[in-house]
């Protein structure tokens, strides 16, 4: 069975620095991953995605993540923090044809 | 760009009640889905659909629910008789060829809140 771990609850950052957000997977295949965003009081929107074409994967908004097998990771990162990031961020794997979350990571960037 | 577009925004609702949870996908989107999250938990899988008929359900998606597509456009979750549990937020979904690789587009989802 797919599921993910997202390993902090709650990540704080100041603004301008480096966002690490962490996610590990469990798959039987290879899987395809996803990074979704919740801003307050709006949707899930699309960070990015792996569908096993290359490792290291850019999205919007300056986010990018790596997809590492002999881990099993796939961490969210950016290199400097905008007030604006401050959302809830979801890792997701596919399983065939519906999406499995994880708890979600809420970020607060602090000025 | 297209967007998901759900209605209404909040809905309050008495327990016991039958409540109607509208959303409107992508035009040329063919495979929908809908999603809930429980304050403080996960967003979980509750249905798919495709060609008029649900292709997968979870366990949550009890015989309380029930999912159409009436006409060709608007995609709705029925909840029959709602319970305080059933309080959450409701996502619906779309994608284009429903692989496991295809991106979902969601909504902004619809609170339903059960007194």
């Amino acid at each position: 069975a797919q599921s993910v771990t997202q390993l902090d609850s709650h990540v704080s950052v100041s603004e301008g620095t480096p966002v690490l957000l962490r996610c590990n997977y469990s798959s039987s295949y290879s899987p395809s991953l996803f990074w979704y965003v919740q801003h307050p009081n709006k949707g899930l929107q699309l960070l990015l995605k792996y569908t096993s074409a290359a490792t290291l994967v850019k999205g919007i908004n300056g986010f990018e993540a790596e997809f590492k097998k002999s881990e099993t990771s796939f961490h969210l990162t950016k290199p400097s923090a905008h007030m604006s990031d401050a959302a809830e961020y979801f890792c997701v794997v596919s399983d065939s044809r519906n999406l499995i979350f994880g708890k979600g990571t809420k970020l607060s960037v602090k000025p | 760009e297209p967007e998901v577009t759900q209605t209404p925004s909040h809905q309050v609702t008495q327990m016991g009640q039958e409540v109607i949870l509208r959303c409107v996908p992508i035009s040329n989107h063919l495979y929908f889905y809908w999603y809930r999250q429980i304050l403080g938990q996960k967003v979980e899988f509750l249905v798919s659909f495709y060609n008029n008929e649900i292709s997968e359900k979870s366990e949550i998606f009890d015989d309380q629910f029930s999912v159409e597509r009436p006409d060709g456009s608007n995609f709705t979750l029925k909840i029959r008789s709602t319970k305080l549990e059933d309080s959450a937020m409701y996502f619906c979904a779309g994608t284009l060829a429903g692989t496991s690789t295809d991106t979902q587009y969601f909504g902004p989802g619809t609170r339903l809140t059960v007194l």
